[in-house]
């Protein structure tokens, strides 16, 4: 089976521009998650959607950041306007359950300058 | 709130002997899954294994086992007859339903395997 398709896999972007991210799921898994992994740390979850409903955005930046899944498949995450601290790794997941196992994407490598 | 530690932020094992990761985490929630995530370089992150809480057997993925301590709120990773191939960055990471399922990651102990 394909696995969880992300892009761009680099994208370098200077300060209060905006910038996209496009992620495409594992076909059939409900749960869909976008991570932020800045160097040196593990992953932090920003959103959780399942199917096309947010169950969990606790940890979004609202104030610049947006998510949405349409049709619940592909999803997008957006930062308007980017900062410096953005710069990080991009993670989206996918998974048949929201208690079972996340597969990962490449992920997408921000920097902001 | 919940937290996960990792403490051991590099380790290295000559190919074909055991090491072990180390992994504490903090909640006061009595159901749970704790996780190993396997992130080689510059490949995508991947399940190694996974331990429910209310299990007492302690979870095996051939080379790959855990010793879960529920009571000590540990989680450490044994990797047997390390091979080349296990050098990547580990990451514990812990999950419970609070309303919705909250997940959190350690911040990871780079494993290097050496010939």
């Amino acid at each position: 089976e394909a696995g969880v398709a992300q892009s761009p896999r680099y994208k370098i972007i200077e300060k209060r521009q905006s910038v996209a991210f496009w992620c495409n799921p594992i076909s059939g898994h409900a749960t869909l998650y976008w991570y932020q992994q800045i160097l040196g740390q593990g992953p932090k979850l920003l959103i959780q959607f399942q199917n096309n409903g947010v169950v969990d955005d606790s940890q979004l930046p609202k104030d610049r950041f947006s998510a949405e899944r349409l049709k619940g498949v592909d999803s997008t995450l957006k930062i308007q306007p980017a900062k410096l601290e953005d710069s990080a790794v991009y993670l989206c997941a996918s998974s048949l359950r929201r208690e079972g196992e996340q597969y990962f994407g490449p992920g997408t490598r921000l920097t902001v300058t | 709130a919940q937290t996960v530690t990792q403490s051991q932020p590099e380790m290295s094992v000559q190919e074909a002997e055991t090491v072990t990761l180390s992994c504490t985490y903090d909640t006061s929630e009595n159901n749970y899954y704790l996780f190993w995530y396997k992130q080689p370089p510059s490949r995508q992150m991947i399940l190694v294994i996974r331990q429910e809480a209310y299990k007492q057997q302690n979870a095996t993925e051939n080379r790959f086992s855990v010793n879960f301590q529920k009571a000590a709120k540990s989680f450490s990773l044994k990797i047997s007859d390390s091979q080349l191939g296990d050098t990547a960055m580990y990451f514990c990471a812990f999950m419970t339903y609070l309303g919705t399922y909250k997940y959190i990651f350690g911040t990871g102990t780079r494993l290097k395997v050496l010939a």
